[in-house]
């Protein structure tokens, strides 16, 4: 069965620092993996995916991710935050139709 | 920008009732699906649902919920008695196809008393 794993539950930061979130995943077959993020009583975004080609993905505000086939991460980053990126941040991956969703890391920047 | 919107964002109910939750996904997507973030936990996947069926629903997803496409824009979960354990946030998703992905609705906190 596929799963993924979030490693950190928090993560928090300086304003202007870089950051990374950690999602690992298993999985026996071709995998689609996603970054979400929900901001304080809303709904999840997202923020950008990986379905085939280059590893290296570019999503929206700023963060990007790669996909390592041999260490089975899709790790998110950025490589300097804002107050506005405080969220909570939830790693998926795609399973037959449904998403299985990692644990969360809440993102805390502070000033 | 297109969006699914879900209706009511708040829904309280007394354990033992019914609650019908809406959604209205993206006009143009085939695929819909309800899922449920208890407080401080992770997303779940309930139910999938595409041309008119559910094609895909978890161990969560009893006899007490139905799912439905009353027409060619609402998309409901309906939890016939409610229990304590169904408080939760419910989000609405729907995606043009299976491999997409999938656009979340706000959600509605269901709060069973």
């Amino acid at each position: 069965a596929q799963s993924v794993t979030q490693l950190d539950s928090q993560v928090p930061v300086f304003e202007e620092a870089p950051v990374e979130l950690r999602c690992n995943y298993s999985s026996s077959v071709s995998v689609y993996l996603f970054w979400y993020v929900q901001y304080p009583n809303q709904g999840l975004q997202l923020l950008l995916k990986y379905l085939s080609g280059s590893t290296l993905v570019k999503g929206i505000n700023g963060f990007e991710a790669e996909f390592n086939k041999s260490q089975t991460s899709f790790h998110l980053r950025k490589p300097s935050v804002h107050i506005s990126d405080t969220a909570e941040y939830f790693c998926a991956v795609r399973s037959t139709d449904k998403l299985i969703f990692g644990t969360g890391t809440r993102l805390q920047v502070f000033p | 920008e297109p969006e699914v919107t879900q209706t009511p964002s708040h829904q309280v109910t007394q354990m033992g009732q019914e609650v019908i939750l809406r959604c209205v996904p993206i006009s143009n997507h085939l695929y819909f699906y309800w899922y449920r973030q208890i407080l401080g936990q992770k997303v779940e996947f309930l139910v999938s649902f595409y041309n008119n069926e559910i094609s895909e629903k978890s161990e969560i997803f009893d006899d007490q919920f139905s799912v439905e496409r009353p027409d060619g824009s609402n998309f409901t979960l309906k939890i016939r008695s409610t229990k304590l354990e169904d408080s939760a946030m419910y989000f609405c998703a729907s995606s043009e196809n299976r491999l997409n992905e999938q656009f979340f609705g706000p959600g509605t906190r269901l709060t069973v008393l």
